[in-house]
């Protein structure tokens, strides 16, 4: 079964700063990898897909690479804004339909 | 047009007692998807529809969970015998089925908790 991990769970940084959120998985063998975003009592929001070919995505503030022969993958936010404050998850799917999902990192951006 | 949306968005009920969890997804979207995250965690994959079919249901933790698309558009999961263990919130997704690579539209999820 794939297992998805981020590190680390939760991260607080003043705003302005530049920061890096990480997700490692344990089977290389995957479709694409999804950043999502998750506020409180809220679903999901989608923000960066990359397929299994590609090396990186970027939209806006945020750039998000992916290295599958070592299942990594990283989310770089740019000057962070109090408005990024929320929950980070990193999702692999496999071939078929199955999406695994990370516990996330829970980001704390400070005014 | 609308995003997905799920109701109840709350559900409180006893332990033994049936409950219905509904999602609507966005209009046109032929694939359909539940999850279930419990508090700390990420989604858990429970069942994929591709239409009215269920395609994938190998998440669905036991024979208490079902799941239905009779019209390939609503879904209603249901729960049998509900357990403490059940508590979580029920997320619903959706995409337009007609590419491997397309994104998953999520609802805001029903927030279920069996006393």
């Amino acid at each position: 079964k794939q297992e998805v991990t981020q590190i680390p769970a939760a991260l607080s940084v003043p705003e302005g700063e530049n920061l890096v959120l990480n997700c490692s998985f344990t089977d290389s063998a995957i479709y694409n990898l999804q950043w999502f975003r998750q506020d409180p009592g809220k679903g999901l929001t989608s923000l960066l897909l990359i397929q299994s070919s590609q090396r990186e995505q970027t939209s806006g503030r945020l750039n998000a690479s992916l290295d599958k022969s070592s299942g990594r993958s990283t989310l770089y936010i740019a000057a962070s804004q109090p408005g990024d404050s929320a929950t980070y998850l990193c999702a692999v799917r496999k071939t078929g339909n199955q999406f695994y999902f990370g516990t996330g990192t829970s980001l704390t951006v400070i005014p | 047009g609308a995003g997905v949306s799920q109701t109840p968005s709350n559900k409180v009920t006893e332990k033994g007692k049936y409950v219905e969890l509904r999602c609507d997804p966005i209009s046109g979207h032929t694939a359909l998807y539940w999850y279930r995250q419990s508090l700390g965690q990420g989604p858990e994959f429970l069942i994929y529809f591709q239409g009215t079919g269920a395609a994938d249901d190998s998440g669905l933790p036991n024979d208490r969970f079902f799941a239905v698309r009779p019209e390939g558009s609503v879904s209603t999961l249901k729960i049998q015998r509900t357990e403490r263990g059940d508590s979580a919130v029920y997320l619903c997704a959706s995409s337009s089925g007609l590419a491997a690579e397309e994104t998953q539209y999520f609802g805001p999820g029903t927030r279920l908790l069996v006393l």
